[in-house]
């Protein structure tokens, strides 16, 4: 069965800093991969997907993520966090077509001043 | 933009009645999810449907059940509503193919008591 995993339930980075979240994956075949972001009281929002070529995919906002098969990971990244990206953050996979995804845990994102 | 509506944002029901919650997706989508959402579980997967009157089982479907009468709608039923299904419920919707999203609705935030 297929599993995402992101080991950091909460991160707390300053203002202006880098930012990277960590999302590993367990799928059998090739993954569809994607971010999401919730801000408090909404849905989620993508902010990035990849199903194949380029294993650096740019998102909105600034992020991008990278896949790396022979780690079966799709880190996040931000090269400098602004107050409004706190949000919980999603990793998903699913192997494309009408399936549902299958989340991560989410990681919850602390902005400080 | 895709829009996903879900008709209540909040909403208060006790033990035993039997709830509904409802999704209206605006973008002629074929795919339809529902999730809920809990603290430190992330979201998982409840039922979807690829078509109208179709529906398959995610990874919680037990105490739920759907209709989708119209492509456009997709309904989750508590038949007999438990406290432990106080949680937030989101719907998504996509379209039929191996590159298609998932666009989320706002989430019903949903109080069993």
């Amino acid at each position: 069965a297929q599993s995402v995993t992101q080991p950091d339930i909460h991160i707390t980075v300053s203002e202006g800093a880098s930012l990277e979240l960590r999302c590993n994956y367990s799928y059998g075949a090739t993954p569809y991969l994607f971010w999401y972001v919730q801000s408090p009281g909404q849905g989620l929002q993508l902010l990035l997907k990849y199903f194949s070529g380029d294993t650096l995919v740019q998102g909105i906002k600034g992020f991008e993520a990278e896949f790396k098969r022979s780690q079966s990971s799709f880190n996040l990244r931000k090269p400098s966090v602004h107050w409004s990206d706190a949000a919980e953050y999603f990793c998903a996979v699913t192997g494309g077509g009408a399936d549902g995804l299958t989340f991560g845990k989410g990681t919850h994102l602390i902005i400080q001043p | 933009d895709v829009k996903v509506t879900q008709s209540s944002r909040y909403l208060v029901k006790r033990t035993g009645e039997k709830v509904f919650l409802e999704c209206v997706q605006d973008m002629d989508h074929e795919n339809m999810f529902w999730y809920r959402q809990d603290p430190g579980l992330g979201l998982r997967l409840i039922y979807f449907s690829y078509d109208v009157k179709m529906k398959e089982k995610g990874d919680i479907p037990e105490g739920y059940s759907v209709s989708r009468e119209k492509k456009e709608r997709f309904s989750l039923i508590l038949e007999s509503a438990s406290t432990n299904q106080t949680s937030m419920y989101l719907c998504a919707s996509s379209r039929t193919g191996r590159y298609q999203p998932q666009h989320f609705g706002d989430g019903t935030r949903l109080s069993i008591l």
